[in-house]
């Protein structure tokens, strides 16, 4: 199994700042198979990027993703307050797994 | 619009069984799968399995193979987990995802979830 491994577990930042959310992988993601999504208390996950760094239906392009093999980024620039929540990253190459989330909060 | 309606809140004693629906609407049920994923409390969420909802064809993680089936009803657009002997560490909100029949893909599509309480 592929264990994703997320960094930082909680990052605290103003909104307008930009944030950057690291995924890591145990072995090499195949074919890019990677997403995020987020999460906010209380609601099912939302799918925000695949293939590491298409945009999902309706997300702004303060969004963007990138990486390949075992590292990842998500970016977030300019947040805003609906931006606050856990984000997670899911590689769907082989099997599919999960992070252990990282927590957006307001500073 | 795509729309997965889970059934609602259980409560089930130790040793038991709990089934979870996912109603589809919105889109074509039988070119999609339907994925179970859970979520318990304070945990990473976790691959359950998948169904193919054209030809009923599943696959499931190894940690749950024993213990759950996942089937559909293609005349009411529903996909049912059950999952047997249920312990305390079973207690998690279950969601249902779509995703794609033919490749390996996100899911792009989510159920509200359903709360599962394991109490004697």
């Amino acid at each position: 199994e592929i264990v994703l491994t997320q960094s930082p577990g909680t990052l605290s930042l103003s909104p307008g700042e930009s944030a950057t959310l690291s995924c890591r992988a145990s072995q090499s993601v195949s074919s890019s198979s990677l997403a995020w999504y987020y999460q906010k208390p209380g609601q099912a996950p939302r799918l925000l990027m695949y293939g590491a760094s298409i945009r999902g239906a309706g997300i702004p392009d303060r969004f963007s993703g990138g990486g390949s093999g075992t590292d990842f980024t998500l970016s977030i620039n300019r947040l805003e307050p609906d931006d606050f929540a856990v984000y997670y990253c899911q590689q769907y190459g082989t099997s599919y797994s999960f992070g252990q989330g990282t927590k957006l909060e307001i500073k | 619009q795509v729309q997965l309606l889970q059934s609602g809140a259980e409560v089930e004693k130790p040793g038991a069984s709990v089934k979870v629906s996912c109603k589809a609407s919105g889109y074509m049920f039988s070119g999609y799968a339907i994925h179970w994923v859970r979520q318990a409390p304070g945990q990473r969420l976790e691959w359950m399995g998948w169904i193919n909802a054209e030809n009923g064809d599943t696959k499931y993680s190894q940690k749950f193979q024993d213990r759950v089936t996942i089937t559909r009803d293609t005349s009411a657009n529903t996909v049912y987990m059950e999952l047997r002997s249920l312990t305390y560490e079973d207690m998690a909100v279950y969601y249902c995802a779509r995703g794609d029949v033919s490749n390996m893909w996100p899911f792009d599509f989510w159920g509200q979830g359903a709360l599962v309480t394991v109490s004697s």
